[in-house]
């Protein structure tokens, strides 16, 4: 049982460049995340996924898309990545229905990228 | 704007001291609260939770105190112990999603 993994750990790209952040769970939980986490910021929510084939945006989805393959998976997709885009990505997941007790999120270990 | 404030940076506490960390929310609307625990270069690990129709809840050591009215929780560690050393980020939901505040790192010196 390896809970939520992340590929890759490390990733510097250039300025323009396009790249997948994979995440997947073995844990069948509804409910998935990706945030990412700056100095002085804390974790903020890119998008999450209710459920398996649903999408929304979080604070902040600027310059990311994402995709729920299936109720495994949920990657992310930087299209042209930016500097501003330089931060350590969080996948998570959760069970996502019913009481409080539910909705517990466990992370994975994170992806620092690099853009430059 | 951010709903969910950790205005203390970083804390040092002595062993086998306790830890107060607080938390300060906006949102009159959310009703679970959780705290996270953080070491370098792992991702969070959930610490313990408080839903809105309570206002304690304990686990060993860890004590989450909520208090509605003045929208503020806080997380108390007794005994306070070295391997407690790490970034604790306390969270808020009203739904599916969540808010973190922005962390504060505690230190606990032997």
């Amino acid at each position: 049982n390896a809970g939520v993994t992340q590929t890759p750990k490390f990733q510097v790209l250039k300025t323009g460049q396009s790249m997948t952040l994979q995440c997947a769970q073995d844990m069948n939980h509804n409910s998935m995340y990706w945030y990412r986490q700056d100095p002085g910021m804390g974790l903020r929510l890119i998008y999450y996924s209710a459920s398996e084939g649903t999408t929304d945006k979080g604070e902040v989805p600027n310059g990311y898309n994402v995709s729920r393959l299936n109720k495994r998976e949920f990657s992310l997709r930087l299209e042209s990545a930016a500097p501003s885009q330089t931060s350590v990505y969080f996948c998570a997941s959760s069970e996502g229905v019913g009481t409080p007790v539910h909705n517990e999120q466990f992370f994975g270990p994170g992806t620092r990228l690099t853009v430059l | 704007d951010q709903q969910v404030k950790q205005n203390s940076p970083s804390l040092s506490v002595q062993e086998g001291r306790i830890s107060i960390l607080n938390c300060d929310y906006t949102n009159s609307m959310f009703d679970y609260f959780l705290w996270y625990k953080k070491y370098p270069a792992e991702g969070p690990t959930f610490l313990i939770s408080i839903s809105s129709i309570k206002d304690k809840n304990e686990d060993g050591r860890f004590t989450v105190f909520l208090n509605k009215s003045a929208k503020h929780l806080s997380l108390h560690i007794v005994p306070s112990q070295p391997g407690d050393s790490a970034v604790y980020f306390c969270a808020a939901s009203g739904g599916l999603q969540f808010y973190f505040g922005t962390g504060t790192s505690l230190t606990v010196i032997p």
